[in-house]
């Protein structure tokens, strides 16, 4: 049973255009929403969070927006460079629960 | 400052073996935490620590699996009678706490090759 979905497994974008990645999640206990960035190799780093309370966090070229009642969130990235191409988790966490709960990634690949 | 640091960074096993993997989190983080990441699928929850203690032990998924941090330091994580499913990368992260929201710092993780 998948709480964190990631429906996309690529997604290729021009160089200088927006990424937009999607995330839909089907439990609403979620308290956080994170967002990893992952080269092959290395271990995942954070990018960007928002809470439940909010709709909208900005930092950078990158922003996430959650839409509560559809259960779902995006990350935003623009415009894109190279050094954006890498695989995007998104991960739920639930209030007092430390556990990060994981979509299956999306790959993302920005063309020159 | 070092990040968090994992090894070996491969392990070739034997089904039947005992393998024991390696996390040194980045110093002074209380927290630590261990997923395990198979092929084409997110990170899944193992284990966390707070301080020596494991807080949450409900993603170890059989007691084949048991980690220690017996100084709230270092922290091994113990596979025994390994099985060809147990293939797979081991990640380990620390977080300065245990806080809702905290980052959780990533190592480069540990290959694990069930043979």
């Amino acid at each position: 049973d998948q709480q964190v979905k990631q429906n996309s497994p690529s997604l290729s974008v021009q160089e200088g255009r927006i990424s937009i990645l999607n995330c839909d999640y089907t439990n609403s206990m979620f308290d956080y929403f994170l967002w990893y960035k992952k080269y092959p190799a290395e271990g995942p780093t954070f990018l960007i969070s928002i809470s439940s309370i909010k709709d909208k966090n900005e930092d950078g070229r990158f922003t996430v927006f959650l839409n509560k009642s559809a259960k779902h969130l995006s990350l935003h990235i623009v415009p894109s460079q190279p050094g954006d191409s890498a695989v995007y988790f998104c991960a739920g966490l639930m209030d007092s629960n430390y556990q990060l709960i994981w979509g299956a990634g999306t790959k993302l690949i920005i063309k020159p | 400052g070092a990040g968090v640091s994992q090894t070996p960074s491969n392990k070739v096993t034997e089904k039947g073996k005992y393998v024991e993997l390696r996390c040194d989190p980045i110093s002074g983080h209380t927290a630590l935490y261990w997923y395990r990441q198979s092929l084409g699928q997110g990170p899944e929850f193992l284990i966390y620590f707070q301080g020596t203690g494991a807080a949450d032990d409900s993603g170890l998924p059989n007691d084949r699996f048991f980690a220690v941090r017996p100084e709230g330091s270092v922290s091994t994580l113990k596979i025994q009678r390994t099985e060809r499913g147990d293939s797979a990368v081991y990640l380990c992260a620390s977080s300065p706490q245990l806080a809702e929201g905290d980052e959780q710092f990533f190592g480069p993780g540990t290959r694990l090759t069930v043979l």
